[in-house]
């Protein structure tokens, strides 16, 4: 129990499009999302925490409109980085708190993100 | 602010073997979670562990298990018989409580030889 289901797994786009990546919780509603970034060989970096129906809390030195992120259902969060850069490539991970937290929480399987 | 950290970038350890992983955190609240999570070649995040700052006994699964020293700030995980399928990256990470967010420590590779 408690899957996050992360997509797409990876993907490649051209310098200056938009990429979304999706985050369903599938047998269990997450009313919290974590989304993380992970450079090689680093740690996971909190990049923003999402709250279903309320806007995104943003940790400090990340960009608000470049990453932009929507929980509009306890199913479903959704990160967008819009006019992507090649310095945006990298390792994006959700999570979110495990429905009876006796599993802590749970991660999606990661998108690696390249922009060419 | 709470901190983790990981002073053992690398480690390795021969098949069936007993290694620890180190792990020390920062923090000025008495009730937290403490979490083990592995990262495999694909990168999954899998939970290794979980120990209760409230509970004084040390959790352990199966072959996987934690020395928590509360006072000392120190939450170590031991792998007994090691396999070598537990190669992998080791995060340490610290919840203070009711889902809040995780913070991670800088990651332990660990190499099994055979």
């Amino acid at each position: 129990g408690a899957v996050v289901s992360q997509h797409p797994s990876w993907v490649i786009c051209k310098s200056g499009t938009s990429v979304k990546i999706e985050c369903r919780s599938l047998d269990f509603q997450a009313t919290t999302m974590f989304w993380y970034r992970q450079f090689p060989k680093q740690s996971l970096m909190l990049m923003a925490t999402s709250n279903e129906g309320s806007k995104a809390t943003y940790e400090q030195g990340v960009e608000k409109d470049k990453f932009l992120i929507n929980h509009a259902s306890l199913t479903l969060s959704t990160l967008t980085v819009t006019s992507a850069h090649p310095e945006d490539s990298s390792f994006y991970i959700c999570s979110a708190p495990a429905a009876t937290f006796n599993y802590g929480y749970t991660f999606g399987s990661g998108t690696r993100l390249t922009v060419v | 602010a709470q901190t983790v950290t990981q002073s053992q970038p690398e480690m390795s350890v021969q098949e069936a073997e007993t290694v620890t992983l180190s792990c020390t955190y920062d923090t000025s609240e008495s009730d937290y979670y403490l979490f083990w999570y592995k990262q495999p070649p694909s990168r999954q995040m899998i939970l290794v562990i979980r120990q209760e700052a409230y509970k004084q006994q040390n959790a352990t699964e199966n072959r996987f298990s934690v020395n928590f020293q509360k006072a000392a700030k120190s939450f170590s995980l031991k792998i007994s018989d090691s396999q070598l399928g537990d190669a992998a990256m080791y995060f340490c990470a610290y919840d203070f409580g009711t889902a809040s967010k995780l913070t991670f420590g800088t990651g332990t590779r660990l190499q099994v030889t055979l």
